[in-house]
């Protein structure tokens, strides 16, 4: 069980066009959905934390209107990378966690590259 | 707040001899402890966690660590390497057993030689 679905695993697009990676938890419900950021040969920056129904809370130095982020059900999440540009090319990895004293599980990740 | 330290940027081993992978933790509260393993191109896998109780804790596919509170340390160990357990492995602190918030260690590449 917990099976956390990414979607898709791979888009490459052209400079200054959005981009939008779905988030799903596939065999239980999620209050909270983590999406994460990772540099090539780094480790995963949380970029925010977005609870069912509520607005997304942004770690500092995150763009809200750059990153939005809407968590709609308690399956879904999504993250659209609006007006992308090189510099937001990168693996973009999502969380679901079922309520606050169970674990994270990540989903498969998305590898974003930016024309 | 809280902080990982993994001591190794590569660890190289041989198939069939033991693995050691050490991290070492701060936490201004009674952490729960985490090892996830990350497959290239994939997502993390969680190995194996630690939430105050049993300070040996077992994980999937033979894979163990021991909370150390006096050594603020949680090393991951297995006893015989696998050519499938090449990856990159992550220590991660989270404050005590909320699961809210996690930091996460810069990595560990286990690499396996036949």
């Amino acid at each position: 069980g917990a099976v956390v679905s990414q979607h898709p695993s791979w888009v490459i697009c052209k400079s200054g066009t959005s981009v939008k990676i779905e988030c799903r938890s596939l065999d239980f419900q999620a209050t909270t959905m983590f999406w994460y950021r990772q540099f090539p040969k780094q480790s995963l920056m949380l970029m925010a934390t977005s609870n069912e129904g509520s607005k997304a809370t942004y770690e500092q130095g995150v763009e809200k209107d750059k990153f939005l982020i809407n968590h709609a059900s308690l399956t879904l999440s999504t993250l659209t990378v609006t007006s992308a540009h090189p510099e937001d090319s990168s693996f973009y990895i999502c969380s679901a966690r079922r309520v606050s004293n169970q674990p994270q599980h990540f989903g498969d990740g998305t590898r974003l590259s930016i024309l | 707040a809280q902080s990982v330290t993994q001591l190794d940027s590569h660890v190289s081993v041989s198939e069939g001899t033991p693995v050691l992978l050490r991290c070492n933790y701060s936490s201004s509260y009674s952490p729960s402890l985490f090892w996830y393993v990350q497959h290239p191109n994939k997502g993390l896998q969680l190995l194996l966690k630690y939430t105050s109780a049993a300070t040996l804790v077992k994980g999937i596919n033979g894979f163990e660590a021991e909370f150390k509170k006096s050594e603020t340390s949680f090393h991951l160990t297995k006893p015989s390497a696998h050519m499938s357990d090449a990856a990159e492995y992550f220590c991660v602190v989270s404050p005590n057993s909320g699961y809210s918030t996690l930091t996460f260690g810069k990595g560990t590449m286990l690499l396996v030689s036949p």
